[in-house]
């Protein structure tokens, strides 16, 4: 099985572009969590999606970031329009329906895509 | 408020020395605790969780409810654990984690 998969691996835009990332979760997982590291600091999390429903979108930083799961299946975070302070690792991490795992909340991680704005 | 504290940036260690890596947390509710670990390269990875009680790779991590830590040790390090650590909490009944800052451990021989 592939995995979570992210793309870009890496990207670099100017500060006012839009960039748009996506994450492929291991197919039949209906959690979809995105996070991001900011240089220096801890991986923060951003929202959580059941199936194609924002379940918690508490740690989305402000309305230049929208979040989406067409059909419960890949999602996309894009920010629009870029700042400087949006640099950072974004990663995506999915899992099952705690029902099928036993209670294990563990969480598959994708590489990250790394978003460099200058 | 929820918090996980990573003191240390950098540990390094020498291969075949011991290696404990602090976490410690806030948290009001009742606690669940991971460690993730990212080797160079590859992503981040579940490496031990507190209800499993498992030792992985020679890991272990014990919850210690009364001094609200969850200590990552390792009683002989291999170079191969050379990596990112995370101590993580998780916040809500959906699974969301909250992580540390991280700590680098560098193992030489």
């Amino acid at each position: 099985e592939a995995g979570v998969t992210q793309f870009p691996s890496h990207s670099v835009i100017e500060k006012g572009q839009t960039v748009t990332l996506r994450c492929d979760p291991i197919s039949g997982h209906d959690n979809l969590y995105w996070y991001r590291r900011v240089m220096g600091k801890e991986i923060k999390f951003l929202l959580h999606f059941v199936k194609e429903s924002k379940q918690d979108e508490s740690g989305m930083p402000n309305n230049r970031f929208l979040a989406e799961r067409t059909g419960g299946t890949y999602s996309t975070l894009k920010v629009q329009p870029a700042e400087l302070e949006d640099s950072g690792v974004y990663f995506c991490a999915s899992s099952q329906d705690r029902a099928k795992t036993g209670g294990s909340y563990e969480q598959y991680f994708g590489p990250g895509t790394r978003l460099t704005v200058t | 408020a929820q918090r996980v504290t990573q003191p240390e940036k950098l540990l390094s260690v020498f291969k075949g020395a011991p290696v404990e890596l602090k976490c410690n947390y806030s948290y009001s509710g009742s606690p669940e605790l991971f460690w993730y670990v990212q080797y160079s390269r590859q992503r981040l990875q579940l490496l031990l969780r507190h209800i499993s009680r498992e030792s992985i790779k020679g890991f272990t991590a014990d919850l210690n409810k009364g001094e609200t830590s969850f200590h990552l040790k390792k009683p002989f390090a291999q170079e191969e654990d050379s990596a990112m650590y995370y101590c993580a909490l998780r916040t809500d009944s959906w699974g969301k984690l909250q992580f540390g800052a991280g700590t680098q451990v560098v193992v030489t021989p």
